[in-house]
C-alpha cells in the first residue's frame, strides 16, 4: 500500500531564512514522488517531481527537493523563504508498480514571517 | 498554460439529492482523476479513469459516486444521494501520460455543501 508521511502541520519560518518541509513515503516499486502547493481557495499546483536521476530536483518558485531512497525521504527545500511563499504544501507519491494512483500526504502550511 | 476547468464552482444541495459535478480536462491528457478535500485538509483519492473505464477507485467511492466522459471533453462526477458528509471540494485533475513526463493538473474545484 502507498502512504505518504508529512510530519509537521505547520512551519513556521522568518524570511530570508531556510525552510525544509519534511515527507517520507512508502510504496511498492519505485516512487514517483512530487510536490504541490495550495493557495487559498485554489487547486494543488505542480512544484517538481522526482522520477529518476538526480537526487536533487529543482522546481518552481526556487523550490527544490532531495531525494533520500535510504530514508524514503522527500523534503522540500528553499535557500531563502518568501512571505509570499505562505501556502499550503502536499507531498504526493505514485508507485510505478501498475497504480495510476497518486497519494497525498495530509499537508503541511508554511508560514513565512516578515 | 492549459487549465483544467470545473463548474460550478459553488454547489449547495440538500441531502439526499443528486449532484453532478464537472470537469473539463486539457484537451490532450488521457488520465482523469476525482480528488476531495474536506475542511482544507487532506487531499483524498476517490477515482481515476482512463481508456474510458474507472483504472482504481478508493474506498469513499461507493455505489452512490459514479464517473463518466460522456463526449470526449467532459468528466463528471455524480453522487446520486448525497450526505451530509459529502461536503467537501471536489477537485477534477488530468495528466498526459503516467512516466517520466507526468504531472497532474489540478482544476479550482467545486465546494460541495450538503445541507
Amino acid at each position: 500500500a502507498q502512504s505518504v508521511a508529512q510530519p509537521e502541520d505547520q512551519v513556521n519560518v522568518a524570511e530570508g531564512n531556510p525552510l525544509t518541509v519534511k515527507c517520507t513515503y512508502s510504496v511498492s516499486g519505485n516512487p514517483y514522488l512530487f510536490w504541490y502547493v495550495q493557495y487559498p481557495n485554489r487547486g494543488l499546483q505542480f512544484l517538481l517531481k522526482y522520477i529518476t536521476g538526480d537526487n536533487l530536483v529543482k522546481g518552481s518558485y526556487g523550490f527544490e527537493a532531495e531525494f533520500n531512497k535510504s530514508q524514503t525521504s522527500f523534503h522540500l527545500k528553499k535557500p531563502s523563504a518568501l512571505v509570499s511563499d505562505s501556502a499550503l504544501y502536499f507531498c504526493a507519491v505514485r508507485g510505478d508498480s501498475g497504480t495510476y494512483k497518486y497519494i497525498f500526504g495530509t499537508g503541511t502550511r508554511l508560514k513565512v514571517l516578515a | 498554460e492549459p487549465e483544467v476547468t470545473q463548474t460550478p464552482s459553488h454547489q449547495v444541495t440538500q441531502m439526499g439529492q443528486e449532484v453532478i459535478l464537472r470537469c473539463v480536462p486539457i484537451s490532450n491528457h488521457l488520465y482523469f482523476y476525482w480528488y476531495r478535500q474536506i475542511l482544507g485538509q487532506k487531499v483524498e483519492f476517490l477515482v481515476s479513469f482512463y481508456n474510458n473505464e474507472i483504472s482504481e477507485k478508493s474506498e469513499i467511492f461507493d455505489d452512490q459516486f459514479s464517473v463518466e466522459r460522456p463526449d470526449g471533453s467532459n468528466f463528471t462526477l455524480k453522487i446520486r444521494s448525497t450526505k451530509l458528509e459529502d461536503s467537501a471540494m471536489y477537485f477534477c485533475a488530468s495528466s498526459i501520460r503516467l512516466g517520466p513526463n507526468e504531472k497532474l493538473f489540478f482544476g479550482s474545484g467545486t465546494q460541495l455543501s450538503v445541507l
